[in-house]
């Protein structure tokens, strides 16, 4: 049990694009989702949390208006990239936990290049 | 402020045994977890401490000591696939995880 699937686990997009990732609870619902980057021999860097049906609070230093946070039901939170540069290249990587629990499961990650 | 500490890399050989630690300071406490990364992949679950004491699952175990803050997680009979780093995170009063840096093990044959 308690699978977190992304999508897509690679992408590469052009500079000035938008890229949206998918993060689904299949087989829980997840009451809070993360989102998190790792740029290559780094630790996770946790952007944003983000509760269904409310707003996502951003950690300091991550713009809400270049990475959109929607979290509309209890198994499905989406990240958008928007107007990526190649600086935005990383390993983007989100987690779900369950109400009353304390462990957060881990999708497989995304891969982000832009060009 | 909230911190945890970890060594940022360790070397040890293959079929020995090796303890990586972890401190931890915050804002109260509701336990500590380990996680496994591989390059390239997300973080997978390793243990759970939230009372004093041992955990032993399998090659690996954990121990916490809630009035040290201190926690370590030993790997038995290492193996090749052992080789990844290993992530120290911290529950806080709020149930966030507060995350440790990471220690990127390296095994040797």
């Amino acid at each position: 049990g308690a699978v977190v699937s992304q999508h897509p686990s690679r992408v590469i997009c052009k500079s000035g694009t938008s890229v949206k990732i998918e993060c689904r609870s299949l087989d829980f619902q997840a009451t809070t989702m993360f989102w998190y980057r790792q740029f290559p021999k780094q630790s996770l860097m946790l952007m944003a949390t983000s509760n269904e049906g409310s707003k996502a609070t951003y950690e300091q230093g991550v713009e809400k208006d270049k990475f959109l946070i929607n979290h509309a039901s209890l198994t499905l939170s989406t990240l958008t990239v928007t107007s990526a540069h190649p600086e935005d290249s990383s390993f983007y990587i989100c987690s779900a936990r369950a109400s009353g629990d304390y462990e957060q499961y881990f999708g497989p990650g995304t891969r982000l290049t832009v060009t | 402020g909230q911190n945890i500490d970890q060594p940022t890399e360790m070397t040890a050989t293959e079929g020995a045994i090796v303890q990586i630690n972890c401190t931890y300071q915050t804002s109260g406490f509701n336990g500590l977890f380990w996680y496994q990364q591989h390059a390239g992949e997300a973080p997978t679950f390793l243990s759970y401490n939230v009372l004093d004491g041992l955990e032993e699952k399998g090659r690996f175990s954990s121990f916490l000591s809630r009035s040290k803050g201190y926690s370590y997680l030993l790997l038995k009979e290492l193996q090749m696939k052992d080789s990844a780093s290993y992530l120290c995170a911290a529950v806080d009063s709020n149930y966030q995880l507060i995350w440790g840096a990471g220690t990127k093990l390296i095994i040797k044959p």
